[in-house]
């Protein structure tokens, strides 16, 4: 597609139940980010992929979060046992090389999960 | 700890004015900025940028300025149009982007 692309854009779930959240990045960049952004705060980064190399899961919140990219594309972005602070718009963001070499970041328009 | 930061939750700026985001950050190894713009329910778009070799930026009506013995940077908007109002975050680039908290702009007709 022409751009990055999540879905569900929506997700109401009760509290300890399992997510998943999708990321579609734009075709042929190497690197994804998740990131996610609560109510009135900042966009927080969670975790970082580039190429075949291992992910950057230093901001993820919880061992509850994990994340997988199949075939250098899609992500997968898995929340366990939710909890009602879990509760935010969460955005993924594709970029054609890795950030350090200078690069800006593609988003998605956010999954906007709610726990109830 | 929070590497980029802007100061200032929201502006109010009169349509034609010029408005004035800002931002600061800590560390001096970040070399590429970017400015984001952010519409509710929406994700948000890359605006413009600046290398650290750089100390302005323009494309159109938007321009960034870095100082980088101040580590701050801004971004420039003029003349402010009513669809500039929006959330801007600022980032900072290394193994990944680091986003500050945002500035709402608010453009009055």
């Amino acid at each position: 597609g022409a751009g990055v692309s999540q879905s569900p854009s929506n997700k109401v779930t009760e509290k300890g139940k399992d997510v998943e959240l999708r990321c579609d990045p734009i075709s042929g960049h190497t690197a994804l980010y998740w990131y996610r952004q609560s109510l009135g705060q900042g966009l927080e980064f969670l975790i970082y992929f580039q190429g075949n190399s291992a992910p950057d899961k230093s901001g993820l919140p919880s061992d509850r979060f994990s994340a997988e990219r199949t075939g250098g594309s899609v992500s997968t972005l898995t929340i366990q046992r939710t909890q009602q602070e879990d509760s935010a718009v969460y955005l993924c963001a594709s970029s054609r090389i890795r950030a350090r070499l200078g690069t800006e970041a593609f988003f998605g328009q956010g999954t906007r999960l709610t726990v109830v | 700890d929070q590497q980029v930061k802007q100061n200032s939750p929201s502006l109010s700026v009169q349509e034609g004015r010029i408005s004035i985001l800002n931002c600061d950050y800590t560390n001096s190894m970040f070399d590429y900025f970017l400015w984001y713009k952010k519409y509710p329910a929406e994700g948000p778009t890359f605006l413009i940028s600046i290398s650290s070799i750089k100390d302005k930026n323009e494309d159109g009506r938007f321009t960034v300025f870095l100082n980088k013995s101040a580590k701050h940077l801004s971004l420039h908007i003029v003349p402010s149009q009513p669809g500039d109002s929006a959330v801007y975050f600022c980032a900072a680039s290394a193994d990944q982007f680091y986003f500050g908290t945002g500035t709402s702009l608010t453009v009055i007709p």
